[in-house]
């Protein structure tokens, strides 16, 4: 079954403990993306991947690291939670550059304290 | 400044009526626009996905239109449905980016 995997579900944590978010999709996706989304602000880019070793900022960079050693993985790390950090976190692949159809995983629901 | 709009952010309806989710955005540049259904405590599901020379998109009872030139893209959704119930969203990439610009959803719930 095609879909992006995403670990942990839920998570509570407290400030300045680094915590790593995975991301795994099965359909050799070029295209990876993080985005938090939180009420009244919407789906918000993190960071984005265009390949293997290639990554880029997206609107709401500060505060979270990537990589891309893999083609199908995309963690998104958090080297020292704060608490505005406290979002629900999508992982999404596609396709080419991205201009294609967008799978999302089920989300990772993260509170920082 | 490039911006996605869905208005309203409610909207409830009585089972069986036809309905229209608008998204307008500030700048007729775009590559192509997508529209997602998100379900309480899903992920999002892309319904359409309309390319920037394309007018519209179809798929069972959802019809997407495209109008760049008034900034506007509608979802149509024929004969309402219990399980339509959920919020829609629609996102642009404008041409020359490499991200998608979304809307902040319209929450839908069908009344059976």
């Amino acid at each position: 079954e095609a879909q992006v995997t995403q670990n942990p579900r839920y998570l509570i944590t407290v400030t300045g403990k680094k915590l790593t978010v995975t991301c795994s999709q099965n359909m050799n996706h070029e295209y990876m993306s993080w985005y938090r989304q939180d009420p009244g602000l919407g789906l918000r880019q993190i960071y984005y991947s265009m390949n293997v070793e290639v990554t880029d900022k997206g609107d709401v960079p500060e505060g979270y690291k990537v990589s891309r050693k893999e083609k199908r993985n995309f963690p998104l790390i958090l080297e020292s939670p704060s608490p505005n950090q406290t979002s629900l976190y999508f992982c999404a692949s596609s396709f080419g550059t991205g201009g294609g159809e967008l799978f999302f995983g089920e989300g990772s629901r993260l509170t920082v304290l | 400044k490039q911006e996605v709009t869905q208005i309203p952010a409610a909207l409830s309806v009585p089972e069986g009526e036809n309905l229209v989710l608008n998204c307008s955005f500030t700048d007729s540049a775009i590559y192509n626009l997508q529209w997602f259904r998100q379900d309480p405590g899903k992920g999002l599901t892309s319904l359409l996905l309309i390319q920037s020379s394309q007018r519209e998109q179809t798929s069972g009872r959802l019809n997407a239109s495209l109008d760049k030139s008034s900034g506007r893209s509608t979802l149509y959704i024929a004969a309402s449905q219990p399980g339509d119930s959920a919020t829609y969203l629609c996102a642009v990439r404008w041409t020359g980016a490499n991200n998608l610009f979304f809307g902040t959803g319209t929450r839908l719930t069908v009344i059976p």
